[in-house]
């Protein structure tokens, strides 16, 4: 199974700042690679797939980049919405599976 | 617009099998485009894929869960459903069905079970 490690398990920022969010793998899944957004009570919402295509009505100022190994979500300018957990995705290899999470707060 | 809904016992006992179904709208199970698949996520924790019915029948089920798993599909009815046996403590989650055309983009609230007697 593959086993995708986000990284920072918390990040702190605030309105208006940029916020980098990190997905490794712990082998190549190319570019199948996909960003959920999460908030309480919710479910998760795609935001981004094959790595770096926005899904539908997703704002521009979310952006994903990588592929093999390495992947970063990135929101250019925090909006008060924004702040929610992020799950990366891989579906390389059966079974499809998540990361752990980044939860993304205000600071 | 395609919406998905769970349904099913909010409470299970240890031992016995969790039984939910999921309705779409706004869509077809039928629909050779898409595969139907059912998540999960524990109080507090991450995201687990459960596993996914096309609408000819065929199944694939996450190896961890494989043995407990059935997931089956009612066209006529335009449902699919989830059948995990045996459950204890450790399957009690938010479960989830969601769409599936490469990636996850439509889901169902999600509804929670909990194992308990």
């Amino acid at each position: 199974e593959i086993v995708l490690t986000q990284s920072p398990a918390t990040l702190s920022l605030s309105p208006g700042e940029r916020a980098t969010l990190s997905c490794r793998a712990s082998q190549s899944v190319s570019s199948y690679l996909a960003w959920y957004q999460q908030k309480p009570g919710q479910a998760p919402r795609l935001l981004i797939y094959d790595a770096s295509n926005r899904a539908t009505g997703i704002p521009a100022r979310f952006s994903g980049s990588g592929s093999g190994t390495d992947f970063t979500l990135t929101i250019s300018s925090l909006e008060p919405e924004d702040f929610a957990v992020y799950y990366c995705q891989q579906r390389s290899n059966w079974p499809n599976t998540f990361g752990q999470g980044t939860k993304l707060e205000i600071k | 617009q395609v919406q998905l809904q769970e349904s099913g016992p909010g409470l299970v006992k240890p031992s016995e099998t969790l039984s939910l179904t999921c309705t779409v709208s706004g869509g077809s199970v039928s629909s050779g485009s898409y595969y139907w698949s059912w998540i999960r996520q524990p109080p507090g924790k991450g995201l687990e894929w459960i596993g996914y019915i096309y609408y000819s029948g065929s199944t694939n089920y996450n190896p961890s869960l494989k043995s407990r798993v059935t997931i089956s599909v009612d066209t006529s009815k335009n449902q699919f459903s989830l059948k995990l046996s045996s459950v204890t403590a450790a399957d009690t989650a938010v479960y989830y069905c969601a769409r599936e055309k490469q990636w996850l983009d439509y889901w169902g609230q999600g509804t929670l079970v909990t194992v308990s007697s």
